[in-house]
């Protein structure tokens, strides 16, 4: 059982520089999102999806693009990544009924330099 | 606006040193309560979701409860394995699928 498979685990970034993170899960969820972690604080909502085609921003949107194409992935961009982009990214899933858990990713940790 | 403090920060227990992990929670209308287990380097692992004030879940040695305002995860008599970072998280009503998590509590087992 793959669950929310993210990659890459590592990546190292110059300012200015763009980047995709990828998240695919295969357990046909149709409720997506990304958050980041960073020391001392709780993992943060950036972006979120209630299906293919729809998305929508969540606690710390600004720098980040996402879209929803199908419903296994959810890539979520940088678009000029800065130093306070260094985190290390989750993605999760769940049915989107209820009060369903979400499942994660192992995360992706960037750096930017 | 929803909030989730979790206290101690950081508990070391020596194994088999029963102890308690405590969530205070605020928010709008409380759709679930949720604990994750975090090992370094990982995703945070699904644990426990609690809907109700009084409910409970068990699951090995972890025992979640829920009241009105907080949360809290026994943890019995645990083991070295039991090391990890747990995590509490609330979804509100008004926020769908939305998770607010608190900061964490590092847990160290030592044998």
């Amino acid at each position: 059982n793959a669950g929310v498979t993210q990659t890459p685990k590592f990546q190292v970034l110059k300012t200015g520089q763009s980047m995709t993170l990828q998240c695919a899960q295969d357990m046909n969820h149709e409720y997506m999102s990304w958050y980041r972690q960073d020391p001392g604080m709780g993992l943060r909502l950036i972006h979120y999806s209630v299906g293919a085609g729809i998305t929508d921003q969540g606690e710390v949107p600004n720098g980040y693009n996402v879209s929803r194409s199908t419903t296994e992935d959810f890539p979520l961009r940088l678009l000029s990544a800065a130093p306070s982009q260094t985190s290390v990214y989750f993605c999760a899933s769940g049915t989107g009924e209820g009060n369903q858990p979400q499942h994660f990713g192992d995360g992706t940790r960037l750096s930017i330099l | 606006e929803d909030q989730v403090t979790q206290s101690p920060e950081a508990l070391r227990l020596q194994e088999g040193e029963s102890s308690s992990l405590n969530c205070s929670y605020t928010v709008s209308g409380l759709r679930g309560l949720f604990w994750y287990r975090q090992d370094p380097g990982k995703g945070p692992e699904f644990l426990f979701t609690l809907y109700s004030a009084g409910e409970e879940k068990e699951k090995e040695r972890l025992k979640a409860t829920l009241t009105k305002k907080e949360s809290f995860l026994h943890i019995t008599a645990p083991k070295p394995e039991d090391s990890a970072t747990y995590l509490c998280a609330v979804q509100a009503y008004t926020g769908f699928q939305k998770l607010v998590f608190g900061t964490g509590t590092r847990l160290l087992v030592s044998p």
